[in-house]
């Protein structure tokens, strides 16, 4: 079975950083591209960027440049998000998904769920 | 970046009635025969399901009743028959050119 399972709930303080984790099983992590996604409190969906476990290759939203940082750990098969300089904008459900079919999202972590609160 | 526009916003149908949900692209999103439209389910509290990508071909897993159709800048996803398990939001989005981009949703309520 494929699961992507995501690191728990953050709370931290503006001006901080946060790495999130989404470790992946059932299938071999470096043949797929892993992107993630933005949910603000109900809202829609933005995507950040995405990884290439294989080569470590990124590419990033335009808007999301200098925000996040992807990496990842080919020995754990897990995919990392690092966010900095975090503002009550950054406050957010974050997933990550596996690259599907023509570029389609097949597989999702059940998100985590950052909120930036002093 | 591509814009999707969906409607609408939100509706009501009837159980066992027939649910069309609309996306609108500012541009084409068809690329060397393929339509590049992918359609997602969510539930409160739960992460985005695929239901439909390349516009057309259902995910491994979901219900018949569930269909897409369309190319180039219109497409469209049907739900026929609405069950009550169906009530969630649907987005659609695109893969054809980075940024992929996402829809606003539309909500789905089971009268």
């Amino acid at each position: 079975e494929i699961q992507l399972q995501q690191s728990g709930p953050e709370l931290v303080k503006p001006g901080a950083s946060v790495k999130v984790s989404c470790k992946a099983s059932g299938y071999s992590f470096t043949d797929y591209n892993m992107y993630w996604v933005k949910q603000s409190h109900g809202k829609s969906l933005e995507w950040i960027g995405y990884i290439d476990p294989y080569n470590g290759g990124t590419s990033y939203n335009q808007k999301f440049k200098g925000k996040a940082t992807l990496t990842v750990d080919k020995s754990s098969s897990t995919a990392f998000m690092h966010l900095n300089s975090l503002t009550s904008e950054d406050s957010a459900v974050y997933y990550c998904a596996r690259e599907g079919v023509l570029r389609s999202f097949d597989y999702w972590g059940q998100g985590t769920t950052l909120t930036v609160s002093s | 970046d591509i814009v999707l526009t969906q409607s609408p916003a939100s509706l009501a149908v009837s159980l066992g009635q027939r649910a069309t949900i609309s996306c609108k692209a500012s541009q084409s999103v068809d690329y060397d025969g393929d339509s590049y439209m992918n359609w997602y389910q969510q539930k409160p509290g739960q992460p985005p399901k695929l239901l439909i990508y390349a516009a057309s071909n259902l995910e491994s897993g979901i219900p018949a009743r569930f269909s897409g159709s369309g190319s180039g800048t219109d497409f469209t996803l049907n739900i026929h028959p609405v069950e009550e398990e169906d009530a969630a939001t649907y987005y659609c989005q695109q893969s054809n050119e980075d940024p992929p981009t996402f829809g606003g949703g539309t909500k789905l309520e089971i009268k």
